[in-house]
């Protein structure tokens, strides 16, 4: 089945820094890869997903890059603000079942 | 808002005894999914329900289980408690089975003491 990575498990950046996450899967097979963002006390909210036939999307100030071959995939976040603050997930599909598999989470601090 | 209710938000339980958890998906979502998350951690498969049926599980012991209704709200049962399953259970839908976004619930606290 697919096993998702991510790195780093924290990360703090100043405010107006970017932030870059990143992530690997172990399925060739996965062509779905979504990115949530848990802040306190809520459950993850999508933020951003790509497929696997393209390989790179952007909306606003947040950017996501694939790269099939190496099996990667990375969340951009430029311009950081304080409300960026919480723990990103990243995640890939499990083509065994309709179901994605999620990283162990990186938790973002943005210091204004 | 995601439109996705669960209750409760807090249980606390004693090993052994059995809990209920419910899900109310947002409006027009026929596909339900459960996943446990412990503290720190990413959210774990446990099932996805599609209009009553069970479309997948994931490795999760038979003590936990679910049910689908016809309005398409959804409940998850863990029988037999265990300290281990005090986690955060969190409960999502989506338009339809397969790769479409998933919106999730705030989640229930349970304690398992």
């Amino acid at each position: 089945g697919e096993n998702v990575e991510q790195h780093p498990s924290t990360l703090s950046v100043q405010e107006g820094d970017s932030a870059v996450i990143k992530c690997t899967y172990s399925d060739s097979a996965s062509n779905y890869f979504p990115w949530y963002k848990q802040e306190l006390g809520k459950g993850p909210q999508l933020i951003i997903d790509i497929r696997s036939n393209v390989g790179e999307k952007k909306d606003q100030r947040i950017a996501v890059t694939l790269n099939k071959t190496a099996k990667h995939f990375s969340l951009h976040i430029t311009e950081t603000q304080p409300e960026d603050s919480a723990v990103y997930f990243c995640a890939a599909n499990d083509n065994s079942y309709d179901k994605v598999i999620f990283g162990p989470g990186t938790s973002l601090s943005v210091i204004p | 808002e995601t439109g996705v209710t669960q209750s409760p938000t807090h249980l606390i339980k004693t090993r052994g005894q059995q809990v209920t958890l419910r899900c109310s998906s947002q409006s027009g979502h026929n596909t339900v999914s459960w996943y446990q998350q412990a503290l720190g951690q990413g959210p774990q498969f446990i099932f996805q329900y599609y209009r009553e049926e069970e479309n997948g599980r994931g490795n999760f012991p038979p003590r936990f289980s679910g049910l689908q209704f016809p309005n398409y709200s959804s409940e998850l049962n863990v029988n037999a408690l265990e300290l281990d399953d005090s986690a955060l259970y969190l409960c999502a839908s989506s338009l339809d089975r397969g790769l479409t976004e998933a919106f999730f619930g705030q989640g229930t606290r349970l304690t398992v003491v």
